[in-house]
């Protein structure tokens, strides 16, 4: 089945120690989000791929990064976790526009220590 | 910018009764989508809204979208306990970026 695969679905890092979530998808989607989701909040975008463009929310902090080196696969890289970062984090595709649905991948759980 | 409000933040019903969650834009939207999320799980598209005054029903879900096209919502007729879970809308307001400005959802809890 066509999906969005997301490594690992948990994941424990040390405060300040560089990690990185990775996704999946085998939908062939133009477009590729990453969100933050803290507990009982909405879903908060950090930034999307259309394509290879990369279009970053103004509010997300420069320790959050993203590689997306081919349609399949995108990365989040986070540069010096600290507490703070401790949160589910999504990833989700779309066709492309606003008016499509977006998939989401079942996320990736992180622990900063 | 944009801001999606979305009411109420919680809601426990007993199985059998309705439910409805309202969410409210500060702009005109393009479009609206519904998305549930159960516990632990991830978000999962429920139906998008495009038009003026449009409605659309899945079973016992139904779902609203305003004549001015800046609130939605979503009623719940006869609540069992699978419809469980926060449900988020998340609109499009315009330009180019293809961003979803979610609502800050609604857990429902419903009592067998």
């Amino acid at each position: 089945d066509a999906m969005v695969i997301q490594n690992p679905r948990y994941q424990v890092t040390q405060f300040g120690k560089p990690v990185t979530l990775s996704c999946s998808q085998t939908l062939n989607h133009n477009v590729m989000y990453w969100y933050q989701q803290k507990s009982s909040q909405a879903p908060k975008l950090l930034f999307h791929y259309y394509d290879k463009d990369f279009n970053n929310e103004a509010d997300t902090p420069d320790n959050f990064q993203s590689r997306r080196p081919n349609t399949s696969f995108c990365f989040l890289d986070i540069r010096s976790p600290g507490l703070g970062d401790a949160a589910m984090y999504l990833c989700a595709t779309s066709t492309g526009s606003w008016d499509y649905e977006q998939y989401f991948g079942p996320g990736t759980r992180l622990t900063v220590t | 910018g944009q801001q999606v409000m979305q009411i109420p933040q919680y809601q426990h019903v007993q199985e059998g009764e309705d439910f409805t969650t309202y969410c409210n834009s500060s702009t005109t939207l393009s479009n609206i989508q519904w998305y549930k999320q159960r516990p632990g799980g991830h978000p999962v598209f429920l139906i998008q809204l495009v038009k003026s005054g449009e409605v659309k029903k899945q079973k016992r879900l139904t779902f609203q979208f305003g004549e001015a096209k800046k609130n939605s919502s979503l009623h719940i007729t006869a609540t069992q306990t699978t419809d469980v879970g926060t449900y988020f809308c998340a609109g499009y307001g315009g330009g180019s970026n293809y961003k979803l400005t979610f609502g800050k959802g609604t857990l429902l809890t419903v009592n067998p």
